[in-house]
């Protein structure tokens, strides 16, 4: 069974600082990974997706996420952090060659960029 | 650009009473979903459709039922509403290839029942 782990709860990091969002992922097969982010009141949105290629995938508002197999994580970064990115970022991960009913979402993190 | 669309955004139930959460998409896309988001659990899959007259049971469909008669709308019904069922909703679209892509979300409905 697909199974996506976010074992932050909580982030807390500066306003310029970089900031690192972790997620680890348990497929049987190859992954399609995805990022979403939900700011308060909002449905998800998405940032970015890994299918194949390059294990560096850059995404909406300067975000990327870089994709390791052997680690079977997908870590959600970005260079500087603004009081904006303040939200909640939710990984999910199906197989490949599944439909988005396969989709399973993490429990998400909160960011909390502080000025 | 309305992409999708839920009503209504806020309601409240009480324990038996029925309601129906609507939900119409814009982009011409064949699957649309039903999620649950509650605190702490993310989101769980509720009913999906791959198109028209076509729906299937997700992971937690107990308690809730849907139908789709038009590419557009999917709507989902609650027959006879229960606290376990206080959740915020989500109804999401995506396009016909699923090998790639990605979700389209609604700005949810919250409901509450007492």
């Amino acid at each position: 069974a697909q199974s996506v782990a976010q074992p932050e709860d909580q982030v807390n990091v500066a306003e310029g600082n970089p900031l690192t969002v972790k997620c680890t992922y348990s497929v049987s097969g190859n992954p399609y990974l995805f990022w979403y982010v939900q700011y308060p009141n909002r449905g998800l949105q998405f940032l970015l997706k890994y299918i194949t290629g390059d294990n560096l995938v850059k995404g909406s508002y300067g975000f990327e996420a870089e994709f390791n197999k052997s680690q079977t994580s997908f870590h959600l970064k970005k260079p500087s952090a603004l009081v904006s990115d303040s939200a909640l970022y939710f990984c999910a991960v199906r197989e490949m060659d599944t439909g988005f009913q396969k989709l399973v979402f993490g429990t998400g993190t909160r960011l909390l960029v502080s000025p | 650009n309305a992409g999708v669309t839920q009503t209504p955004k806020f309601r409240i139930l009480k324990i038996g009473q029925s309601m129906t959460l609507q939900c119409t998409q814009d982009m011409n896309h064949n699957y649309m979903y039903w999620y649950r988001q509650d605190p702490g659990m993310g989101l769980k899959l509720i009913y999906y459709s791959v198109g028209a007259g076509i729906t299937d049971k997700g992971e937690v469909p107990n308690g809730y039922n849907v139908s789709r008669s038009t590419t557009e709308d999917f709507p989902l019904r609650l027959e006879l509403a229960a606290p376990s069922q206080t959740s915020v909703y989500f109804c999401a679209s995506s396009p016909p290839n699923t090998n790639t892509g990605e979700l389209f979300f609604g700005e949810g409905s919250r409901l509450t029942v007492l």
